[in-house]
């Protein structure tokens, strides 16, 4: 069972540098989410997908982007690198939350390095 | 700003003892989830308490949620190093996580 794949597990990028991680799950899961996670913080999340074609801003969705033009998939973006977006993102998944209670299935995450 | 309060934020123990960590908001929750993160990968569910007052026991960890459903906390017995880990809640609907409890147990 794959579940949830991010790609790259790692990347340096420079100052300015552009990049967009990918996320596929193969759980038919509706909903979708993009988290960082740094010491001391958590996770906050970025964005999150409730389906195929929709987008919502999280707590910290400056500087990101992302889309979801397939189910399976949710891409998130990084327009211009800052030194402040070093972190370890972590992508995340599930039914819709008021079914169940149903959990977050999450990758094991992409460390991102902003020189 | 942090909905969920956990506390302590780092707790290191010899294998054996048992210990409680906390989960803490103002606001009310229709459920919490309990996650366990280990180093180089994601989180893992652990369990969802729903109704307030509910106790649910996993092995030898033990959780209960608030009568108010406004808190949270997991008790582990005589812990072992494999209970070793990042130890995070996060509230359904919401999701949003507290920063976690960083648990070591030394053998």
């Amino acid at each position: 069972n794959a579940g949830v794949t991010q790609t790259p597990k790692f990347r340096v990028l420079k100052t300015g540098q552009s990049m967009t991680l990918l996320c596929a799950q193969d759980m038919n899961h509706e909903y979708m989410y993009w988290y960082r996670q740094d010491p001391g913080m958590g996770l906050r999340l970025i964005h999150y997908s409730v389906g195929e074609g929709t987008t919502a801003k999280g707590e910290v969705p400056d500087g990101y982007n992302v889309s979801r033009l397939k189910k399976q998939n949710f891409l998130l973006g990084l327009e211009s690198a800052a030194p402040s977006q070093t972190s370890v993102y972590f992508c995340a998944s599930s039914y819709h939350p008021g079914q169940g209670n149903q959990p977050q299935h999450f990758g094991d995450g992409t460390r991102l390095s902003i020189l | 700003t942090q909905l969920l309060e956990q506390s302590p934020q780092f707790l290191s123990i010899q294998e054996g003892e048992n210990l409680t960590v906390y989960c803490n908001s103002s606001s009310v929750f229709s459920s919490l989830q309990w996650y366990r993160q280990e180093p180089g990968e994601g989180p893992v569910l652990l369990v969802t308490v729903v109704t307030g007052g509910e106790v649910k026991k996993l092995k030898r960890l033990t959780f209960q949620f608030g009568d108010a459903r406004k808190d949270s906390s997991l008790h582990i017995t005589a812990a072992q190093p494999g209970d070793t880990g990042l130890y995070l809640c996060a509230g359904s609907w919401d999701m949003r996580f507290g920063a976690g409890t960083r648990l070591t147990v030394k053998p």
